[in-house]
């Protein structure tokens, strides 16, 4: 079955800057998506079709593709950023939705 | 306001049945299909499968597929999630999700989930 592989863990300062990545074989022809998660919460999405910000989220949050690879920048990391993120995309036939494994990023 | 309801936490035993519930408001219920989504205690999210309310079309991850049921009833613009045996490793947090109006295929409206319990 098919499979997005994010990093466990990232840590970052305050002020500088995160990037999570994720990997997956159908990557250069589905979009990806990323959300955050922070306890006890539903997830957000913060970046859709690779690059695209919803309304509402900070323009610190940015996303990239690369291949079969894509990745969330979070600069200038923030407190308030300290949360779980998750990449989501489809299998190469857009039949079936995928998450990442979750990231765990730490402000410290 | 653009909503996705859904039912309360639950406590059951091994071996009982059970549905879940989400209800949509706010918006057309047929336009956009309702995402399940799994995530177990202290781990990730996991999609189920789906279901397109305007004919019940579903289709299902292959790691859920023949262990849970989605069905929706249109005219009360509501998707269930349903278990006929539950097993202590259903227990978890259930989402249901859809689509926004202008992001694409992302999951951008979210219910605010509902804890299953499964213990003897």
């Amino acid at each position: 079955s098919y499979e997005l592989t994010q990093p466990p863990s990232v840590s970052v300062s305050p002020g500088q800057t995160a990037r999570i990545t994720c990997s997956g074989d159908a990557l250069p022809k589905q979009y990806a998506y990323w959300y955050h998660q922070k306890p006890g919460q539903a997830p957000v999405l913060v970046i859709y079709k690779d690059t695209e910000r919803p309304s509402g989220i900070p323009e610190r949050f940015s996303g990239s593709s690369s291949g079969t690879t894509v990745t969330l920048t979070i600069s200038g990391v923030q407190a308030e950023d300290e949360a779980d993120y998750y990449c989501q995309s489809a299998d190469s036939s857009g039949t079936y939705w995928v998450f990442g494994g979750g990231t765990k990023l730490t402000v410290l | 306001e653009v909503q996705l309801v859904q039912s309360g936490a639950e406590v059951k035993k091994p071996g009982e049945s059970l549905r879940i519930s989400c209800k949509g408001s706010g918006y057309s219920f047929t336009s956009y299909w309702i995402n399940w989504v799994r995530q177990m205690p202290g781990k990730g999210l996991e999609w189920m499968g789906r279901i397109d309310p305007s004919d019940s079309y579903t289709n299902y991850s292959p790691s859920f597929q023949g262990h849970v049921t989605i069905s929706a009833d249109k005219s009360i613009t509501t998707a269930y999630l349903r278990w006929s045996s539950l097993k202590a490793s259903d227990t978890a947090m259930y989402y249901c999700a859809r689509r926004g109006p202008d992001t694409g295929d992302a999951f951008h409206i979210w219910g605010q989930g509902t804890m299953v319990t499964v213990s003897s």
